[in-house]
């Protein structure tokens, strides 16, 4: 497609149930970015990729998240044995990479509700 | 780590002029972003700025100054679709970490009629 896709669009959980969701990058974007987003906050950095580099990891919260991206295209953010406080929009960017102007494209978001 | 400062709220008259300000303080500098968010939607780009001075986009221009680490967004003629919240990120290339961005809380418009 043109823009990021992500999927699902809401997600509504029980605490300590393991979640995942999709993020579907830009064709040819290098670069892909996951940020979480709490009501009236700003973007939180948790991960980023970029080509065949090992991920940058700093910005999960615990290790209850993960993510992975294969073959540099689709990535998975996975949460383990969710808590409330994980409840947040997840937004996923994509951009060619750090050789260009790198202007970062969001996807709509996935809502997680965890009850 | 980064600080990126920019006002909490801000209101407007519909027609008028706004600006919106944003500082920060970081190493790796490598360029400013703002993004339009809307409610219950995704950010989208506005603007980008490397090198001093202002950019003029439409009814939109932003504004930066590496010295004084200091950027604004200006919004001329503004419409009620303009209200939204307003994120100021600064793109730090650092080691082996380029292009990521650092997110300023975002700054929430409200146009009023």
């Amino acid at each position: 497609g043109a823009g990021v896709s992500q999927s699902p669009s809401n997600k509504v959980t029980e605490k300590g149930k393991d979640v995942e969701l999709r993020c579907d990058p830009i064709s040819g974007h290098t670069a892909l970015y996951w940020y979480r987003q709490s009501l009236g906050q700003g973007l939180e950095f948790l991960i980023y990729f970029q080509g065949n580099s090992a991920p940058d990891k700093s910005g999960l919260p615990s290790d209850r998240f993960s993510a992975e991206r294969t073959g540099g295209s689709v990535s998975t953010l996975t949460i383990q044995r969710t808590q409330q406080e994980d409840s947040a929009v997840y937004l996923c960017a994509s951009s060619l990479g750090p050789g260009s102007t790198d202007t970062q494209y969001f996807g709509p978001g996935t809502r997680l509700t965890v009850l | 780590g980064q600080n990126i400062d920019q006002p909490t709220e801000m209101t407007a008259t519909e027609g008028a002029i706004v600006q919106i300000n944003c500082t920060y303080q970081t190493s790796g500098f490598n360029g400013l972003f703002w993004y339009q968010q809307h409610a219950g939607e995704a950010p989208t780009f506005l603007s980008y700025n490397v090198l001093d001075g202002l950019e003029e986009k439409g009814r939109f221009s932003s504004f930066l100054s590496r010295s004084k680490g200091y950027s604004y967004l200006l919004l001329k003629e503004l419409q009620m679709k303009d209200s939204a919240s307003y994120l100021c990120a600064v793109r730090v290339d650092r080691g082996s970490t380029l292009g990521r961005l650092y997110f300023g809380r975002g700054t929430q418009l409200t146009v009023w009629p």
